[in-house]
């Protein structure tokens, strides 16, 4: 799976838009981006994923580069709530292990 | 999508003792996974556990340290064997559907060891 880069940490008003980005240079062509988010003391929860185009959920946006090399996740909405660690995996949903390969991820801090 | 349960959900645990934790998922899922994460840190993958056979496991994680088994397609459990404070940390179980492609994950069971 391809490596991923995210920024340790951010800020962001509450009720204001969260843009958390990812760079993923080296991902491939079967590769997708998937999001997940870890609130304290609970385990990660799925948020996003997408191959090329863009996606929307009840939970986020996510805006993919034309060359895909990178990516943003969007909460348009952020509220306390929303504070958490975010991360970015790149991987091939049916590869042989299935496995997810977690990175630093960014710790977002929502404030009122 | 599915829920994952473990217990216990925490433990205190003296040293040279064994721990096994437990995750039922609440539908068949074709696969099962083991994370640790350590005080701070992101998630690191220990195996995959697979059904009626042994786990796959990862680089730096052995079986005698950390047995798995999953006896069938909703039930797998995790043992920490002789532990040490160095063991200390949260456990989480995973799991993925045959249908979907995201993961799934259990609440964790946080260890300490004294």
């Amino acid at each position: 799976d391809a490596k991923t880069t995210q920024p340790t940490s951010m800020d962001c008003a509450e009720g204001r838009a969260a843009n958390l980005p990812c760079n993923h240079s080296t991902i491939s062509g079967n590769e997708y981006v998937y999001w997940y988010r870890q609130i304290h003391s609970q385990g990660p929860q799925y948020i996003i994923h997408g191959l090329k185009n863009n996606e929307t959920n009840e939970m986020a946006s996510l805006i993919i580069t034309e060359d895909r090399k990178s990516s943003t996740l969007i909460l348009p909405h952020a509220t306390l709530r929303d504070t958490a660690v975010y991360y970015c995996i790149v991987r091939v949903p049916y590869n042989a292990g299935n496995m997810l390969t977690f990175g630093g991820g960014t710790r977002l801090m929502v404030k009122p | 999508s599915a829920v994952i349960s473990q217990k216990p959900s925490r433990d205190i645990c003296q040293r040279g003792t064994s721990l096994t934790i437990q995750c039922q998922v609440d539908s068949q899922v074709t696969m099962m996974f083991w994370y640790r994460q350590q005080p701070g840190q992101s998630l690191t993958l220990i195996a995959t556990a697979n059904q009626g056979s042994e786990a796959t496991y990862e680089s730096g994680f052995v079986i005698d340290k950390f047995p798995i088994s999953r006896p069938n397609l909703t039930f797998s459990t995790l043992t920490v064997s002789n532990m040490s404070p160095e063991d200390s940390s949260i456990y989480l179980c995973s799991g993925r559907g045959q249908t979907n492609t995201e993961a799934f994950f259990g609440q964790g069971t946080r260890l300490t060891v004294v």
